[in-house]
């Protein structure tokens, strides 16, 4: 069964840190890793996709990693601000038949960041 | 040019009734793709139209439908509600289909409630 996990569920850091999420997968045949921002009543916006051959996509203060080998992701958030609370989540695609692409969510992680 | 479009954005049902919803892409946006989410299982994938035809679909039961029409917009409908069915309902457009590795972008979604 294809399974996104992410860790740590919830993260509060003070305003101008930086931080780490992490995101493991098994989904196979894999496809490519997105990460997405969704601010509490929205929905998703898009930060990065990766491919199988990518190991670093940045977006602004935003910098993904991707180990395909350890099926591992982090998303980095540099010099963070108070728009960066939102809660970030990691969605993995598998191949699937005949070209379509079934995308797993994982659950989450929260970001609060506080002045 | 306008973003993805939900509507209504807010509806409360009672059991064993019927909802439709719909969606209108990004113009010149083919694919469309349905999400659930709720606070225990997150985002789940429902279903991908593109042109018209249904690509995808998640693991869900038969009472969920949808349709595109050929202006792409999308309609999902859920049969007999169940309290479990209330969610936020969201829906994502793409350029292309969903095997390229384009930026999907999310309307604000349709919050249903079942009572």
């Amino acid at each position: 069964k294809n399974q996104v996990e992410q860790s740590p569920q919830s993260l509060i850091i003070l305003e101008g840190k930086n931080c780490t999420l992490q995101c493991n997968y098994t989904v196979s045949p894999f496809s490519n890793l997105r990460w997405y921002k969704q601010d509490t009543g929205r929905g998703p916006v898009s930060l990065t996709i990766m491919t199988f051959s990518e190991n670093t996509k940045s977006n602004g203060r935003y910098t993904a990693t991707l180990d395909a080998d350890t099926k591992q992701s982090s998303l980095h958030i540099t010099a963070s601000q108070l728009s960066d609370s939102a809660s970030y989540i990691c969605v993995v695609s598998a191949r699937g038949s005949g070209g379509s692409y079934i995308p797993t969510f994982g659950r989450g992680t929260s970001l609060i960041v506080h002045p | 040019k306008a973003g993805v479009t939900q509507t209504p954005r807010y509806l409360i049902k009672t059991r064993g009734q019927q909802v439709t919803l719909s969606c209108s892409p990004i113009s010149g946006h083919r694919s469309v793709s349905w999400y659930q989410q709720t606070p225990g299982q997150g985002l789940q994938f429902l279903f991908e139209y593109f042109s018209e035809t249904q690509r995808n679909k998640g693991n869900f039961p038969g009472r969920f439908s949808g349709r595109q029409f050929s202006n792409s917009r999308s309609e999902m409908n859920v049969s007999t509600l169940e309290l479990g069915d209330s969610a936020l309902y969201l829906c994502a457009s793409l350029q292309g289909d969903s095997s390229s590795y384009n930026e999907q972008f999310f309307g604000p979604g349709t919050r249903l409630t079942v009572l």
